[in-house]
């Protein structure tokens, strides 16, 4: 069935940029359904979305992050990636990786959610 | 920006029914999906579309939306539902739509 695997350093410095990749396997990145996108989790708080990317290389960002975000794909790979610079303590957080899909509404608006995640990944930033 | 409103905690005994609420502007016009994670785990997609269960999750959770509230229902609860439950919605009313997650409920099993 399909995973995803987060993988990336554990330790950033402040200012420096972080970079995580996800790697999918038991199915293709390139599938026309889905979009693959990042979420994180600071100690004791909520989850906060990230963004996305479609195979193509289509993004969506946070609009509260969206400056320092870069979301990327390899497809031939069967990975995605995300780097996130100028980090502060405040980006210290665990970090999953997730795929999105949905669907249309009765209504005929879109509607999507994350149905299949990693397991995470912890990233500090500290000097 | 589009809020989701959770209560920080609710608290059930064993074998009661838990109703958790996500609260939002007209979020009876959004499709509602929510998220079960235990502590040290991922999250789990328990309701998606307002009320429908992806497979494997029990039919003692339902889910529901109208007006400005939607409602997580776990019925016969039981220790291990015990988690916190996230709601979230796709907020496409700007010109950058993105995914909004309510803060959270903490659901204790007395």
């Amino acid at each position: 069935q399909l995973q995803l695997q987060e993988s990336g350093p554990g330790l950033v410095k402040p200012s420096e940029t972080l970079s995580l990749t996800c790697t999918v396997s038991g199915g293709s990145i390139s599938s026309s359904s889905y979009y693959w996108g990042w979420i994180r989790q600071p100690p004791g708080k909520g989850l906060e979305w990230i963004g996305s990317i479609y195979y193509s290389g289509s993004t969506y960002y946070n609009p509260s992050l969206k400056s320092r975000v870069t979301i990327s794909v390899d497809t031939s790979k069967n990975q995605f990636s995300l780097k996130l610079s100028s980090v502060t303590a405040a980006d210290t957080a665990v970090y999953y990786c997730a795929r999105r899909t949905g669907g249309i509404a009765a209504a005929g608006y879109y509607y999507y959610y994350m149905d299949v995640w990693g397991k995470g990944t912890t990233v500090t930033v500290s000097s | 920006s589009y809020v989701l409103t959770q209560p920080p905690s609710v608290s059930v005994a064993p074998g009661k029914t838990a109703r958790i609420t996500c609260g939002g502007n007209n979020i009876g016009s959004k499709s509602v999906h929510w998220y079960q994670q235990k502590p040290g785990q991922a999250p789990v997609l328990v309701i998606y579309y307002d009320s429908d269960r992806p497979s494997g999750i029990p039919e003692r959770f339902s889910g529901s939306n109208s007006g400005n509230t939607a409602t997580l229902t776990i019925s016969r609860v039981e220790a291990g539902d015990e988690a916190d439950y996230y709601c979230q919605v796709w907020d496409s009313s700007s010109d950058h739509p993105y995914v909004v997650f309510g803060g959270g409920t903490k659901l204790t099993v007395l």
